[in-house]
């Protein structure tokens, strides 16, 4: 079974502009997670989707939003960019929301000029 | 606040050297401490899962445990294909939020 997919690998933007990030869960997986890593650090925690829903956000402001779609696939949004915005965004999809470990796809690395 | 703290930040051993890994945490009501491997430029990794003090789940050369404070991942007889960095992490609801809450990880090294 394929995993979870992310798109696109890489990214450049410049200042200012806007950014949209593409994940597609397992295949039955219905919650969806995004986190931001920088260099040299863990993942931080931005939002979690279950069924289509926003069930958690983490301290992001909001420049940041996401969604999830009827098939369960998610896009996470960044607007106005700026240079500590350039990190490793990964996505992580379970099971169901209770009690189901995370997976994480490759991720997306965003570099910002 | 949750907080997940692991050390050593960097470790290097030779072939075959056991060791462990450390990874302490305050998240308040746990419910499961999450061990994931990453190699550089991917995702992490999933690894195991704990969910109460006493547990130890084991893979090939990897045993992790867990007690009320603090978890282990002990790495026996180590190859050079075991280095990666070793993240931990804790959530702390099994429902609602599943945010994971992580540590800055350890970055193994195995020198053949």
């Amino acid at each position: 079974d394929a995993g979870v997919t992310q798109s696109p690998t890489h990214l450049i933007k410049t200042r200012g502009q806007h950014v949209t990030l593409r994940c597609s869960p397992i295949s039955g997986h219905k919650s969806v997670s995004w986190y931001q890593q920088v260099l040299g650090q863990g993942p931080q925690f931005i939002f979690q989707y279950y069924e289509k829903e926003e069930r958690g956000r983490g301290n992001f402001p909001d420049r940041f939003s996401a969604r999830q779609f009827p098939n369960y696939s998610s896009e996470l949004n960044v607007n106005a960019l700026l240079l500590g915005d350039s990190a490793l965004y990964l996505c992580a999809s379970s099971l169901d929301g209770p009690g189901n470990e995370q997976f994480f796809g490759p991720g997306t690395r965003l570099t910002v000029l | 606040e949750d907080q997940v703290t692991q050390s050593p930040e960097a470790l290097r051993l030779q072939e075959g050297e056991s060791s462990s890994l450390n990874c302490s945490y305050t998240v308040s009501g746990l419910r499961g401490l999450f061990w994931y491997r990453q190699d550089p430029g991917k995702g992490p990794e999933f690894l195991f899962t704990l969910y109460s003090a006493g547990e130890e789940k084991e893979k090939e050369r990897l045993k992790a445990t867990l007690t009320k404070k603090e978890s282990f991942l002990h790495i026996t007889a180590p190859k050079p294909e075991d280095s990666a960095t070793y993240l931990c992490a804790g959530r702390r609801s099994n429902f609602g939020n599943e945010k994971l809450t992580f540590g800055t990880g350890t970055r193994l090294t195995i020198i053949p």
